[in-house]
């Protein structure tokens, strides 16, 4: 069974700091596909990221980095510099290739809130 | 422009009720989904449909019953609706299954009273 952990439910910070976001998996799937997402408070579910199991290459968009370490089976996920903008619910998820088949499981989501 | 589209997004109604939440999307995806939020904003699938087959059928009770009339669209129809049914329902849609990124409608927040 695959499953998402994000054990932060919650982090406030100042605008302008550093935020890191922990997801940690577990499939026993060898090819599968984790995923970020971000619910800002008008609910919508807006995509980030989409990063496949061979791929363990940083990503960088602008103000958000993602690190994938398959050897710990996680998917942080930076933002710097934070705004207010950036408060919003995000989930990190997971989809594998024996597991029913296009089914994202979700983390609990990790609440981001920034104050001015 | 709108690319996944669900209506109504608000739906209020009384215990016993039947509705219905319909999904739209215009991407040219293959692959559509009903994803349900409950009130601490966990996100879990309930069906997915492929080219109008289904494929994924959660443990979801069978007052729930999806439709789509073609690819592009995916209704979710529900009887006799319980207080526990009240939450975020999010359609979704993707080109294919595992490997493709989904995208989601804005919501359907639906309140049984």
């Amino acid at each position: 069974a695959q499953k998402v952990t994000q054990a932060q439910t919650e982090i406030s910070v100042v605008e302008k700091e550093d935020v890191t976001l922990d997801c940690v998996y577990e499939t026993r799937d060898t090819t599968y596909y984790l995923f970020w997402y971000k619910q800002p408070p008008s609910g919508e579910l807006v995509f980030l990221i989409r990063r496949n199991s061979f791929d363990e290459q940083n990503e960088i968009s602008g103000r958000y980095s993602w690190n994938f370490q398959k050897s710990t089976s996680s998917f942080n996920f930076t933002i710097t510099a934070s705004q207010v903008v950036d408060s919003a619910v995000y989930f990190c998820a997971l989809s594998g290739l024996t597991d029913s088949w296009g089914k994202l499981q979700f983390g609990a989501g990790t609440q981001v809130v920034v104050t001015p | 422009d709108t690319a996944v589209s669900q209506t109504p997004k608000y739906l209020v109604t009384q215990m016993g009720n039947d509705k219905s939440i319909k999904c739209e999307q215009n991407l040219g995806h293959d692959t559509m989904y009903w994803y349900k939020q409950d009130s601490k904003k966990f996100l879990k699938i309930m069906f997915s449909y492929n080219n109008k087959e289904l494929i994924i059928n959660e443990t979801v009770p069978n007052r729930f019953s999806p439709k789509s009339p073609d690819k592009a669209h995916l209704n979710l129809h529900i009887n006799s609706l319980e207080l526990g049914d009240s939450a975020v329902y999010f359609c979704a849609s993707s080109q294919a299954g595992v490997s493709d990124t989904q995208y989601f409608g804005p919501g359907t927040r639906l309140t049984v009273l």
